[in-house]
């Protein structure tokens, strides 16, 4: 069964810094993605990584995937507060036809 | 403009009630999901759909139905046999299975 782990669950950091969010998987999978979440709000795709290596970004956000380690990475440059929100990352089961999310990662960036 | 809605954004439940939560897209999205999001939590699969008239369960199917007799609408029914029904309910779609999941703006359900 597949499990998909992300760290830290909350973090709360100072504008202008950087920091990285982790996403663990536990069985061999092509797809990863990462959507946000702001508070009441729904879900919007940000990120679609599809092979080893692969590396996208947008901004300040910079997601990479690692099929090796079963490992993607949200990096986050230079912190500003509008990007203060919740961070999913979901992962393709492959042998069906779900997606399965992790818990989330609260981001709290302040001012 | 494409998109996914939902309806209501806000539904109060009585207990013992059935409630539908509407799902529609224009998005031409072949594949249709629904998942539930409690408080500090992440998404849960209730059910999906790949094409008209086929779906099925996902993690936590017990006490909800769903009917998909168009491409465009999955509609949710919680029934009274769901015993903890208030979370924030969202609806899916995507072209198919493997492709990215675009999202609706979610139904808030309370039970009184």
């Amino acid at each position: 069964e597949l499990k998909v782990e992300q760290n830290p669950l909350f973090l709360s950091m100072q504008e202008g810094k950087n920091y990285t969010i982790y996403c663990n998987y536990s069985t061999t999978s092509d797809r990863l993605y990462w959507y946000r979440q702001d508070p009441g709000k729904s879900l919007e795709s940000l990120f679609v990584l599809l092979s080893n290596g692969a590396v996208k970004q947008e901004g300040r956000l910079m997601a990479s995937l690692d099929t090796k380690a079963r490992l993607s990475t949200l990096h986050i440059t230079a912190a500003v507060h509008d990007l203060s929100a919740t961070y999913f990352c979901a992962v393709d089961g492959n042998r069906d036809d779900k997606i399965i999310f992790g818990k989330g990662t609260r981001l709290h960036i302040l001012p | 403009d494409g998109g996914i809605t939902q309806s209501p954004k806000y539904l109060f439940r009585k207990e013992g009630q059935n409630v539908t939560l509407s799902c529609e897209q224009n998005l031409n999205h072949d594949a249709m999901y629904w998942y539930r999001q409690d408080p500090g939590q992440g998404l849960r699969l209730i059910y999906y759909s790949q094409i008209v008239n086929d779906f099925q369960k996902g993690d936590i199917a017990e006490g909800y139905s769903v009917s998909r007799e168009k491409k465009e609408s999955f509609p949710l029914t919680v029934t009274s046999a769901q015993k903890n029904p208030t979370a924030f309910y969202l609806c899916a779609s995507s072209f198919s299975p493997q492709w990215t999941q675009y999202f609706g703006p979610g139904t808030r359900l309370t039970v009184l």
